[in-house]
């Protein structure tokens, strides 16, 4: 386990909807990561949010959002949703920004989402 | 970034040593090496990193060539549940503020 949570674990929706996926990072870290496992794709960071402010974007769409709140959880929402989206959603935290020497991130066990 | 070469796919037998290679030929002398295993149907994890030295840690150990263009990763005594994919990622020491993953090796083991 490791003290990453996120819900929920399954979401199966149909195209055009709007879904909201929910993060807790472990107790103490900062920085939240989302990222996305599609089959063809691997996995593929998406955006990252430190202390409240978004830090760096990656390869998220513009119909995909995020965001940090004050107890540092985190909310991927994803609408008008595509057959394409359908992917495994993961988050992961760390407690300071990602950097070379020190820093690990530590991933929850995903949230499968499936677009009918 | 720079990029990492992985084999596709390895396989081992169970309570063998296992070397898993990495060739990362344009590293730069502030990045890390990070490696990041990923079992089935579960998310990412942490192994081990280095950035001249050779590392030891509980789960793994990390070998790294002197000219630091080549890394190699070592379980030591395989077992079942060492079955994964295996991430090698260079991270900036000044903060790639994120992990860019490659396709991996896909490690088997035979009991």
């Amino acid at each position: 386990d490791s003290g990453v949570t996120q819900t929920p674990k399954h979401l199966i929706t149909a195209t055009g909807q709007r879904v909201t996926l929910r993060c807790s990072p472990r107790s103490g870290d900062l920085s939240v990561y989302w990222y996305q496992q599609s089959l063809d794709q691997g996995l593929q960071f998406l955006i990252h949010y430190y202390n409240g402010e978004e830090r760096a974007k990656g390869n998220i769409l513009e119909r995909f959002s995020a965001q940090q709140f004050p107890d540092l959880h985190s909310e991927l929402n994803l609408s008008s949703l595509e057959l394409g989206d359908s992917a495994l959603y993961f988050c992961a935290s760390s407690v300071f920004p990602l950097g070379g020497g020190y820093n690990e991130q530590f991933f929850g066990p995903g949230t499968r989402l499936t677009v009918l | 970034d720079a990029k990492t070469t992985q084999p596709n796919s390895m396989e081992s037998n169970e309570e063998e040593p296992v070397h898993l290679p990495c060739n990362h030929s344009t590293i730069s002398g502030t990045d890390y090496i990070h490696w990041y295993r990923q079992l089935p149907s579960q998310g990412p994890e942490y192994v081990i990193h280095g950035l001249t030295s050779n590392v030891n840690n509980r789960m793994a150990s990390l070998a790294i060539a002197e000219d630091r263009k080549s890394s190699t990763l070592i379980l030591h005594r395989a077992t079942l549940r060492d079955a994964a994919v295996y991430y090698c990622i260079l991270i900036s020491n000044f903060g790639n503020e994120k992990l860019t993953f490659g396709t991996g090796t896909r490690l088997t083991i035979i009991p």
